[in-house]
């Protein structure tokens, strides 16, 4: 069984300011990882994946994530935020065999003000 | 827009009651998923079809049940509605079986009064 511990609730930052969104993960498989992002009133939206290959992986919107097998961790980051980035950020684990079902963590919300 | 439609978007009811959300998944996908989302509870996954067979359960409670039909659609039946079963449900939905890659829907928003 796979679960995921985001530890920071809530993550408040001035607009242009880098930020890091924690992610940690346990599992007993190989895993794959993700980060979703919620805007309100909204579904969840893909922001980047990990399946393989690279550590460092990049998705949309200026964010990128790095997998860290040894700390079991999934960071997400970016280096200049926008107040459009105000929303609820999920990381999520999937085994990478037989049913891939979604364990989410329980969300971070980010609150950009100027 | 992920191509995944739900229905209603907002549902308000009573206690004890009997609802049904309504999911529509992308074209051409053949799995779809069901997901609550409550603040205690955080995103759960419910359960998954794939091309009509049930192939997953998750924490879904039994007064909670889901079909998929032959044309793909799927619907998730709540039943003895509690104070506790408010809130966000979403659909995702999947071209392979049992998939990571998912795409979600809206969501409907279920308020038990």
């Amino acid at each position: 069984a796979q679960s995921v511990t985001q530890l920071d609730s809530q993550v408040p930052v001035f607009e242009e300011a880098p930020v890091e969104l924690r992610c940690n993960y346990s599992s007993s498989v190989s895993v794959y990882l993700f980060w979703y992002v919620q805007y309100p009133n909204q579904g969840l939206q893909l922001l980047l994946k990990y399946l393989s290959g690279s550590t460092l992986v990049k998705g949309i919107n200026g964010f990128e994530a790095e997998f860290n097998k040894s700390q079991t961790s999934f960071h997400l980051r970016k280096p200049s935020v926008h107040i459009s980035d105000t929303a609820e950020y999920f990381c999520a684990v999937s085994s990478n065999t037989g049913f891939q079902k979604l364990v989410f963590g329980t969300g971070t919300r980010l609150l950009v003000s100027p | 827009d992920s191509g995944v439609t739900q229905t209603p978007k907002h549902l308000i009811t009573a206690t004890g009651q009997r609802v049904t959300l309504r999911c529509s998944p992308r074209s051409g996908d053949l799995s779809v998923y069901w997901y609550q989302q409550s603040l205690d509870q955080g995103l759960q996954f419910l359960i998954q079809y794939y091309n009509g067979e049930e192939r997953a359960k998750g924490n879904i409670l039994e007064r909670f049940s889901a079909q998929q039909f032959p044309d793909l659609h799927s619907e998730l039946n709540l039943s003895s509605l509690e104070l506790g079963d408010s809130a966000l449900y979403f659909c995702a939905s999947s071209v392979r079986d049992s998939s990571y890659e998912q795409y979600f829907g809206p969501g409907t928003r279920l308020t038990v009064t």
